[in-house]
């Protein structure tokens, strides 16, 4: 299985700060990296898809970049809406696997 | 508006049983590949088990696999997830989730999600 490593595991951050989270995965898999948010008692909803596709309805404050074992997810400017948990998802082979989150709270 | 709407949860002693049921509405079901991701409290999320629009071509999580078994009733728009030999570590909030692509390995991503139900494995 792909293991997906997303660091930092947790951060704080104020309204308006530009956040970058990073997922590395165990091995190559090109652009086959989506992105979801998290917040408590709801189910994830994707913000990104294939590294740097951003889904409809999605502010364009988010951001994807990356390929092969390296990806990058960026909030350009941080909103009160955004404090959540995000994940990365692989989708290169099954079973799809998920990095184990980034908790974004209050500085 | 597509709903997917999760069913079937319980408190369920260790080695017990459990069915889960996934039941669809607002979209072509069968055109659709679905699968079962599950988090445990406080945890991060796991892919269990997924299946093609068609029914075929089911993969398992090893965490999973010989003891849960996938199926889906395209007639009735719904999923299921059958569940035995329920271990404390099963313990967790069991979404359906759907995959813009009828290939449960094509290389897509989640797009609609229910809202989850509940497992607890504990005696």
């Amino acid at each position: 299985d792909i293991q997906m490593t997303q660091s930092p595991s947790s951060l704080s951050a104020s309204v308006g700060d530009r956040v970058t989270i990073t997922c590395r995965a165990s091995q190559s898999m090109s652009v086959y990296l989506n992105w979801y948010q998290q917040k408590p008692g709801k189910a994830p909803k994707v913000l990104i898809s294939a590294a740097s596709t951003l889904q409809s309805g999605v502010p364009s404050r988010f951001s994807g970049s990356g390929s092969g074992t390296d990806f990058t997810l960026t909030i350009s400017s941080l909103q009160p809406e955004d404090f959540a948990t995000y994940y990365c998802q692989q989708s290169y082979s099954t079973p799809w696997t998920f990095g184990q989150g980034t908790k974004v709270d209050f500085k | 508006d597509v709903q997917l709407l999760e069913s079937g949860g319980d408190l369920v002693q260790p080695g017990g049983s459990l069915r889960l049921s996934c039941a669809a509405s607002g979209l072509t079901f069968s055109s659709y590949a679905m699968t079962w991701v599950r988090q445990s409290p406080g945890k991060g999320l796991e892919c269990v088990s997924g299946i093609s629009g068609g029914g075929g071509d089911p993969y398992y999580a090893d965490s999973v696999k010989g003891r849960f078994t996938i199926s889906r009733d395209n007639s009735q728009n719904t999923l299921y997830l059958q569940m035995s030999s329920l271990r404390a570590e099963d313990t967790a909030i069991y979404y359906c989730a759907r995959s813009p692509g009828f290939a449960v390995k094509s290389r897509y991503y989640f797009d609609y999600w229910g809202q989850g139900t509940l497992v607890t494995v504990s005696s």
